[in-house]
């Protein structure tokens, strides 16, 4: 089976600007979670989709959105970028039983100037 | 609230030599841990979780409800084992768990 797949790997956007990221998950996951990754602050939990219906979400402000869609690909979109969005920002899914784990992407490298 | 700690950023040992990474949790009700591990040059992946008390390239972890820790162990350290080793607790919500909670991770570096 295909691992994750994110897209696009890097990306170098200016404060302002909008963004958007892209996942497709593993054949049959229907769940998709987004985490955003930095050195101060770890692994951040930002949103999680199932069946296209946002089903967790995160502390993050509400610049930071996500989708999904029929076929289970989700994307996720940052707008009015500011520094402190530059991130690893990764994208797993899972077949969303309990105890099951996450399978995760290797990341989109978002560097804000 | 609910939080992973893990103590040690950096975890340094001898190849051969015991390893135990530590992990405390914060969380009230009936938690969901697991150990993900990140290979240098490779994605985060899954090593072990707690409802499967399995064993895993020699790693175990207990849960320990009384002391709220999940710690990983290994009796025997390889320097294959060098990577960066996460603890997480799953704030499972109506059928999923994709919330997971990470600690900031330790970096174990396993010497020749």
């Amino acid at each position: 089976k295909a691992g994750v797949t994110q897209t696009p790997r890097y990306l170098i956007k200016t404060r302002g600007q909008q963004v958007t990221l892209s996942c497709s998950p593993i054949s049959g996951h229907r769940s998709v979670s987004w985490y955003q990754q930095t050195p101060g602050q770890g692994l951040q939990f930002l949103f999680e989709y199932f069946s296209e219906t946002q089903r967790n979400k995160g502390n993050f402000p509400g610049r930071f959105s996500g989708r999904q869609f029929s076929n289970s690909r989700s994307e996720m979109n940052v707008s009015t970028l500011e520094l402190g969005d530059s991130a690893l920002y990764l994208c797993a899914s899972s077949l969303a039983q309990r105890g099951s784990p996450l399978h995760f992407g290797n990341g989109t490298r978002l560097t804000v100037t | 609230a609910q939080r992973v700690t893990q103590p040690e950023k950096l975890l340094s040992v001898f190849k051969g030599a015991p390893v135990e990474l530590k992990c405390n949790y914060s969380y009230s009700g009936s938690p969901e841990l697991f150990w993900y591990v990140q290979y240098s040059r490779q994605r985060l992946q899954l090593l072990l979780r707690h409802i499967s008390r399995e064993s895993i390239k020699g790693f175990t972890a207990d849960l320990n409800k009384g002391e709220t820790s999940f710690h990983l162990k290994k009796p025997f350290a390889q320097e294959e084992d060098s990577a960066m080793y996460y603890c997480a607790l799953s704030g499972y919500y109506g059928g999923s768990q994709g919330n997971l909670i990470f600690g900031k991770g330790t970096k174990l570096s396993v010497k020749p």
